[in-house]
């Protein structure tokens, strides 16, 4: 247990419906991160926030997904109107602001969404 | 574009004989980290090596870096079956620090 949790572990939502995704980092993290994981691939890099700002989106960030760390403590990942498209591993992850100079950044256990 | 490339994709060993991974990447890095991850679960951190480290070692793991060669290895030594997992190395640069995987190494280690 790396201290990052997520929930729910396994999502199953037909198409069209919203589904929210949420993250408790570690507590004194203030930099947390999501990724997307599809099966056989390594997970890619969705967003990130410093504290309650949300300082980069990648383009795989549609407009359908949005983001939010209200009090610079928990997140949530929505995405509405599903797709199958967006069947796939959700990751949380966090760490210090520091990581270039060599703190960790810990993941969860991921979110696994099923679109039918 | 992937950051991070594992060699080779899959990689099968019986217990108690040692792994070993590669790992390139294509620009210059501040550190370089190592994931472990069992099927479905989430990425478990194994090391971080600095870009100004060579080697570095944790238990049975040994990780090296080559940033002339822009690449690292991951040794598991006296593997054991509950290694059985796919790794990971990952990489970023920079104050925002993403990291960029690649598809990783499937270790399949049998007893």
């Amino acid at each position: 247990d790396t201290g990052v949790s997520q929930d729910p572990r396994h999502k199953i939502t037909k198409r069209g419906q919203n589904v929210t995704f949420r993250c408790d980092p570690i507590s004194e993290h203030n930099r947390l991160y999501w990724y997307r994981q599809t099966l056989g691939q390594g997970p890619e890099f969705l967003t990130y926030f410093q504290n309650e700002a949300q300082l980069e989106k990648s383009r795989l960030l549609s407009d359908r997904f949005s983001a939010e760390r209200p009090k610079g403590s928990f997140s949530t990942l929505e995405i509405q109107r599903t797709e199958q498209g967006d069947s796939a591993m959700y990751l949380c992850a966090s760490s210090l602001s520091e990581v270039q100079s060599g703190n960790t950044i810990y993941f969860g256990e991921g979110s696994w969404l099923t679109v039918v | 574009s992937q950051q991070g490339e594992e060699d080779p994709q899959a990689l099968s060993i019986q217990e108690g004989e040692n792994a070993t991974m590669n790992c390139s990447y294509k620009t210059s890095i501040n550190n370089l980290q190592w994931y472990r991850q069992n099927s479905g679960r989430g990425l478990v951190h194994l090391i971080l090596i600095r870009s100004n480290e060579r080697e570095k070692h944790s238990g049975r793991l040994r990780v090296t870096l080559d940033t002339s060669k822009k690449s690292s290895s991951l040794l598991i030594t006296a593997s054991r079956a509950a290694d059985t997992a796919s790794y990971f190395c990952a990489s970023g640069l920079g104050s925002n620090y993403k990291l960029t995987f690649g598809k990783g190494t499937l270790l399949t280690v049998n007893p």
